[in-house]
């Protein structure tokens, strides 16, 4: 099952809103990197953080590497309808002999405000 | 730079057969990873490639293997298919073992009737 606790489950957006959501987890991770997934694709990877306190953007996006290396967050600002979709966070351990394996929270649901 | 590879992208199998999945990865990416999304478990780690060695093993049973060829192109494998093995198949590449990103292909959708 999963490792990560990811919210919001799902949330609803306006055109022009911001939007944040985590992930928390009781073990360490030394890398952490966030994934959008549009129906019927594969997640694309949008943000990858290898360092506690990292900051990092991309374009309307941001994300944080907690400082305790057991959590991050993902902000997107002034969001587009485009933003619609499915966002996960992922977690990769310190040891080397867990590879590039990667532990998934369950994913936030973003949908269009009607 | 083409992506991640998958083939095929929509499979429909009965219960009892077997099925075996492909997956390029990204050209000069030597670690191939698979995983399993159902909507009930999410994203499950299957087992992860590099240098035509398994590295990896998620917790899944011995139905599913996989192997990975001198040039990086992995296959993944399932016998004695079940219903609860439908699930989109998921192929990750990573530039090398351990602490890389990780590019997804589009997936393979399996259905098991």
């Amino acid at each position: 099952g999963q490792q990560l606790n990811q919210s919001p489950q799902s949330m609803f957006i306006q055109e022009g809103e911001d939007v944040s959501m985590n992930c928390t987890s009781s073990s360490i991770f030394n890398t952490w990197l966030w994934y959008k997934q549009d129906p019927g694709e594969g997640p694309v990877l949008l943000i990858a953080l290898y360092k506690a306190g990292e900051l990092t953007s991309n374009g309307r996006l941001t994300a944080q590497f907690g400082i305790t290396r057991k959590d991050s967050f993902l902000n997107i600002s002034a969001s587009i309808p485009s933003d619609v979709g499915i966002y996960f966070c992922a977690g990769q351990r310190a040891r080397e002999e867990y590879g590039n394996k990667l532990v998934f929270g369950a994913g936030t649901i973003l949908r269009v405000k009607s | 730079k083409a992506g991640v590879t998958q083939t095929p992208r929509y499979l429909i199998k009965t219960r009892g057969q077997q099925v075996t999945l492909s997956c390029s990865p990204i050209s000069g990416h030597r670690s191939v990873s698979w995983y399993q999304q159902t909507p009930g478990q999410g994203l499950q780690f299957l087992f992860e490639y590099f240098s035509e060695t398994q590295r990896n093993k998620g917790n899944f049973p011995g139905r599913f293997s996989g192997r990975q060829f001198s040039n990086s192109r992995s296959e993944m494998n399932v016998s004695t298919l079940e219903l609860g093995d439908s699930a989109l198949y998921l192929c990750a590449s990573s530039l090398w073992q351990g602490g890389t990103e990780a590019f997804f292909g589009q997936g393979t959708r399996l259905t098991v009737v």
